[in-house]
């Protein structure tokens, strides 16, 4: 089983939906969370950190669900410039923090 | 965010020459940066974790000697592919961790060798 695991996609969605993104964690040691989104042929850029309490930057909310072991990302009202692919990262204690990279969700919103 | 830089951009060798690229954090001081690389169509994947300082800790199946890893200073770690095969074409990204733990990326290095 990999450590972070995301919904396969891709994802085809119009402008104006509402597109939820799931991802799944199995090291209990896991303590901090993010989302990035990468567009295509360049880096990974940090989208938003995810917190217990849950977190919204304008249309896109994030959620942590430590008991289930599982991170979500809202996008509402999609937009064409939101195509792109969303990765879910995890950092685990594990006596130094390692970093997972989730193998991302692509996502494609046509008009 | 947090602004990091990578150089070159792009970069074309021929087979056996050796390249180096540098990652730099502009705006904040990073004792752990990070080397990826990525395939077409493929994930992100860890190479070595390197520490300002100290020996990078390279990833199962990263060989050490053939991507050397310097860390110098708190704002500045560099990859160095040594004799370089067509089989390491790639895009290579770097990242810089801040005390918050989240990355910033370099806007990668795409490595093409002939």
């Amino acid at each position: 089983r990999k450590e972070v695991e995301q919904d396969p996609g891709p994802f085809n969605v119009p402008e104006g939906a509402t597109v939820a993104f799931n991802c799944t964690y199995s090291n209990s040691a896991s303590q901090s969370f993010f989302w990035y989104r990468q567009d295509c042929r360049k880096e990974p850029k940090l989208l938003m950190s995810v917190y217990s309490s849950g977190n919204e930057d304008g249309r896109f909310t994030a959620q942590l669900n430590r008991a289930s072991q599982y991170i979500s990302l809202l996008i509402r009202d999609s937009k064409l410039s939101d195509s792109a692919t969303y990765l879910c990262v995890v950092n685990i204690n594990t006596g130094g923090f390692k970093t997972i990279f989730g193998a991302g969700t692509r996502l494609f919103v046509k008009a | 965010g947090a602004v990091v830089s990578q150089h070159p951009s792009r970069v074309i060798c021929k087979s056996g020459t050796s390249v180096k690229i540098e990652c730099r954090s502009l705006d904040f001081q990073a004792t752990t940066m990070f080397w990826y690389r990525q395939f077409p169509k493929q994930s992100l994947m860890l190479m070595a974790t390197s520490n300002e300082g100290s020996k990078a800790t390279y990833e199962q199946g990263v060989e050490k000697d053939k991507f050397l890893i310097n860390h110098a200073s708190l704002t500045l770690s560099t990859l160095t592919v040594t004799s370089a095969h067509p089989e390491d074409s790639s895009f290579y990204i770097c990242s810089a961790r801040r005390e918050t733990y989240e990355q910033y990326f370099g806007p990668g290095t795409r490595l093409t060798v002939t």
